[in-house]
């Protein structure tokens, strides 16, 4: 059965960074063709999709936010975590990670159940 | 960026009744070479993460009642609720997976009338 779950501060100030983890079990991000995604929905908005890691380690990232974003794995750990820097309020949003589906499929087949980071002074 | 649009922002069946969303990409999402539509469909019910219903455009996730279906290719495509019933309601989105960033259509409402 295959679990994630995010973690990290629910609430930041301006300018500061954000690091969120997901950890997750019954899946291993070092097997061939697994992957693990970052998406956001502010309140009442529609999902945005952020960023990607996968089992080979190659990486894709959202362009409006790449300067700001990094996504790494730690197979050893099961855990990928995702750093945003020089937050702002507009990125108040719940932050779910989730698993690809299967390889050569970027749709996300299990999410985590969220995390709600508000940026706020 | 691929944009994606989806119609209507919100609708309103009557139990037992069709339900129809459509969602326009702005650029093919159709891989030729192996001849399939890189779109997905989710069901996101109130305080709860997205589910996946529908992959490949009309390939049902397991597990999903079969009154859903997906139909469409290239760039227009269409999620249909044959007899909607009351666990249905939730926002629907589209996403496409073609390119990155993979994107999500902006939801449609599905309420009871």
């Amino acid at each position: 059965q295959i679990t994630l779950k995010e973690s990290g501060p629910t609430l930041v100030k301006p300018t500061q960074t954000l690091t969120l983890t997901c950890t997750f079990s019954g899946f291993s991000l070092s097997t061939s063709g697994v992957g693990v995604g970052w998406i956001r929905q502010p309140p009442g908005k529609a999902l945005e999709w952020l960023a990607f890691i996968y089992w080979d380690d190659d990486k894709r990232y959202s362009p409006s936010l790449k300067s700001r974003l990094t996504i790494t794995k730690d197979t050893s750990k099961n855990q990928v975590v995702l750093t945003m820097t020089n937050m702002d309020p507009v990125d108040t949003a719940t932050y779910y990670c989730a698993h690809r589906k299967e390889s050569g499929l970027d749709a996300f087949d299990i999410w985590g159940q969220g995390t709600l980071v508000t940026v706020s002074s | 960026d691929t944009v994606m649009t989806q119609s209507p922002d919100s609708l309103a069946v009557s139990l037992g009744e069709r339900a129809t969303i459509n969602c326009k990409s702005s650029q093919s999402v159709l891989t030729s070479s192996y001849n399939k539509n890189y779109l997905a469909w989710y069901q996101q019910k109130a305080g709860q993460p997205p589910k996946l219903l529908i992959y490949w455009a009309s390939t049902r996730e397991s597990g999903v009642p079969d009154r859903f279906s997906g139909s469409g290719s290239g760039t227009d495509f269409t999620l249909t609720i044959s007899s909607l019933q009351a666990e249905d309601v939730a926002v629907y989105y589209c996403q496409q997976y073609y390119s990155t960033p993979r994107t999500f259509g902006g939801g449609t409402k599905v309420e009871i009338k």
